[in-house]
């Protein structure tokens, strides 16, 4: 069975300061591994996705198949920055059925 | 940009009582899901559907929940007889479907409450 793991449910950083959210996952296949965000008063919305390998607004998120974690970094955060995280896992494609973390709320202090 | 809209935005039902929540997805995609959270807790997959049938569902899909895409545009989820546990901000969400489009864009959400 698949679960996506985020160990921290409220991350506080000061901006401009590194952060990194943390989600670790099992799965027995090759799973597709995302990141969704959701802004205050704002829908879930993509992220990024470890396939695409791609930096947005700032972060990145690298793949660790040995320790099956995808963690969420940014050198410097920013207040903008402040929202809802969410990690999650696919399973295989056309019906990318997505499993959630339970989220990290991140706060940026000004 | 085109966007999944959902109504009713919020919905009060009482216990026993059947719900529709409706969703509009993206006019070219053909994946379509619904998603639940219970306040508090993680997001959740209900059920993906595809080529007018469902191609997935989770456990929490049982027989007193249903999808449908009545008109080639709306798509529907229904609670037969609700349950007070059912209570939930739902999520529609769609996609394209081809090889490399992973994302899924999502709707702004039915908050449903049972009483």
């Amino acid at each position: 069975a698949q679960r996506v793991t985020q160990p921290e449910k409220l991350l506080s950083v000061f901006k401009g300061a590194p952060v990194e959210l943390k989600c670790n996952y099992s799965y027995s296949g090759s799973p597709e591994l995302f990141w969704y965000v959701q802004y205050s008063r704002q829908r879930l919305q993509l992220l990024l996705r470890h396939i695409s390998r791609e930096s947005i607004k700032g972060f990145t998120a690298d793949l660790n198949k040995g320790e099956t974690s995808f963690h969420l970094k940014k050198p410097f955060a920013q207040e903008e920055d402040s929202a809802m995280y969410y990690c999650a896992l696919s399973g295989r494609a056309g019906a990318n059925n997505l499993f959630f973390g339970t989220g990290t709320r991140l706060t940026v202090i000004p | 940009e085109p966007e999944v809209t959902q109504t009713p935005s919020h919905q009060v039902t009482q216990m026993g009582q059947e719900v529709i929540l409706r969703c509009v997805p993206i006019s070219n995609h053909l994946y379509f899901y619904w998603y639940r959270q219970i306040l508090g807790q993680k997001v959740e997959f209900l059920v993906s559907f595809y080529n007018n049938e469902i191609s997935e569902k989770s456990e929490i899909f049982d027989d007193q929940f249903s999808v449908e895409r009545p008109d080639g545009s709306n798509f529907t989820l229904k609670i037969r007889s609700t349950k007070l546990e059912d209570s939930a901000m739902y999520f529609c969400a769609s996609d394209s479907g081809t090889a490399n489009s992973y994302e899924q864009y999502f709707g702004p959400g039915t908050r449903l409450t049972v009483t």
